[in-house]
């Protein structure tokens, strides 16, 4: 059973343009949020990382909106650039656990 | 070394073949992980280790899995009588401290069974 849920599938958009991925948990025992990118052949790398106390984290042209009523996060890529298109995972762990659980995935390619 | 190496990038193995897949992690990292990625999904968690202690297993599919990390560092993770459902990217991951989210990832092996 997949505890976290992420749309959409894929996404295609122009460079200059907004990429935004979405993720849906329900295991309110969850207070760490990260976002993992993934190239072909690659292993995932650290994005960008949320706790469930603030609503908003911004690291550069990435953006993480977290609302927990909802129990939904959700990423933003801004100034999308062709070197941003890649495979993106949002996560969930405790903070008693060291293990992820993942969404499955957003491939996000941005047309020059 | 600078990341986590794992060896080989690539295994084709028979159904009903064992496999060996390598984990070299970060020099000095405390935790190692390893996750199976199927194709088009995100990774699951199969297992982990503190130094040499294995302190969570309950990712491990099926007895057919076994992973050890004898002394600490390197890590085998060891598939016996390999089945179809077995092919994926395996990967491992290293972090310094034990509870430390900030996990690095190796590029994996992508294990199909033929």
């Amino acid at each position: 059973q997949q505890q976290v849920k992420q749309s959409p599938q894929s996404l295609i958009v122009q460079k200059g343009g907004i990429s935004i991925i979405n993720c849906a948990y329900e295991n309110t025992a969850f207070d760490y949020f990260p976002w993992y990118q993934q190239f072909p052949g690659k292993g995932p790398a650290l994005l960008i990382a949320i706790r469930p106390d603030v609503s908003e984290k911004k690291e550069g042209r990435f953006t993480i909106s977290f609302n927990k009523s909802a129990k939904q996060f959700s990423l933003h890529i801004m100034d999308s650039q062709p070197g941003d298109s890649a495979t993106y995972f949002c996560a969930a762990s405790t903070h008693n656990d060291y293990k992820l659980s993942f969404g499955a995935g957003t491939t996000v390619t941005v047309r020059a | 070394g600078a990341g986590v190496s794992q060896s080989p990038r690539y295994k084709v193995a028979k159904r009903g073949q064992d496999v060996a897949l390598r984990c070299d992690p970060i020099s000095g990292h405390v935790s190692l992980f390893w996750y199976q990625q199927a194709l088009g999904q995100g990774p699951e968690f199969l297992t982990y280790f503190q130094n040499e202690a294995q302190l969570d297993k309950s990712g491990l599919p099926s007895d057919r899995f076994f992973a050890e990390r004898p002394e600490g560092s390197v890590s085998t993770l060891k598939i016996q009588r390999t089945q179809q459902e077995d092919s994926a990217v395996y990967l491992c991951a290293s972090s310094l401290r034990a509870a430390d989210y900030g996990y690095t990832f190796g590029s994996g092996t992508r294990l199909t069974v033929v």
